[in-house]
């Protein structure tokens, strides 16, 4: 199906555990996005990539990682996860050349650390 | 510095019309946006402003007034289905967008 999809959309891990987060779209968007949101927070960036190859950081990068060796694929790695990492991750993408520019995106991934 | 700051939740009446209102202090500014996010779902795009006025689309319309870094989302014929937190984000630049943290508006029958 078009869209943005994310997986998985629920996740429970341990601290200091590795955790990657998918974040697949097929509208051929050069700009992919990851947020996390948080009570009391809006929607804060995480990384942001303009293409394939070209990544860079938001507002809140440290301890994730980011890459995108496809278009069509932009994955968030929690390296070592922490407590303060219990979130709800919401993947985001938009297109480079035709206005407003709004993003379109995936249905979230609820991922609690314990 | 940059904020954006809205009304934490409002209430009102089916059928009835209300303002959201959206205030902003950034450093650079390249359109304004509302998103509507209803509860567990993802933010979903509503409108967009980049010049002064007033946009209109169906039952919602969105004002923009970029000398007083105010915004507002307007709802007219509230249904039950509008029950939902909205959004306002800045665009700042190509690719940073600053969001509020939403106002959640519950709508009575």
């Amino acid at each position: 199906d078009a869209g943005i999809t994310q997986s998985p959309r629920y996740k429970i891990t341990e601290t200091g555990r590795q955790v990657t987060l998918m974040c697949h779209q097929t509208w051929s968007h050069s700009y992919m996005f990851w947020y996390r949101q948080d009570l009391g927070h809006g929607l804060r960036l995480i990384y942001y990539s303009a293409a394939a190859d070209i990544t860079d950081k938001g507002e809140v990068p440290d301890g994730y990682v980011v890459s995108r060796s496809k278009t069509e694929n932009f994955p968030l790695t929690l390296e070592s996860a922490t407590r303060s990492q219990t979130s709800v991750y919401f993947c985001a993408s938009r297109t480079r050349d035709r206005g407003p520019y709004e993003q379109y995106f995936g249905p979230g991934t609820r991922l609690t650390v314990t | 510095g940059q904020n954006i700051d809205q009304p934490t939740e409002m209430t009102a009446t089916e059928g009835a019309i209300v303002q959201i209102n959206c205030t902003y202090q950034t450093s650079g500014f390249n359109g304004l946006f509302w998103y509507q996010q209803h509860a567990g779902e993802a933010p979903t795009f509503l409108s967009y402003n980049v010049l002064d006025g007033l946009e209109e689309k169906g039952r919602f319309s969105s004002f923009l007034s970029r000398s007083k870094g105010y915004s507002y989302l307007l709802l007219k014929e509230l249904q039950m289905k509008d029950s939902a937190s909205y959004l306002c984000a800045v665009r700042k630049g190509t690719y940073k967008y600053i969001f509020g943290t939403g106002t959640r508006l519950k709508v009575l029958a």
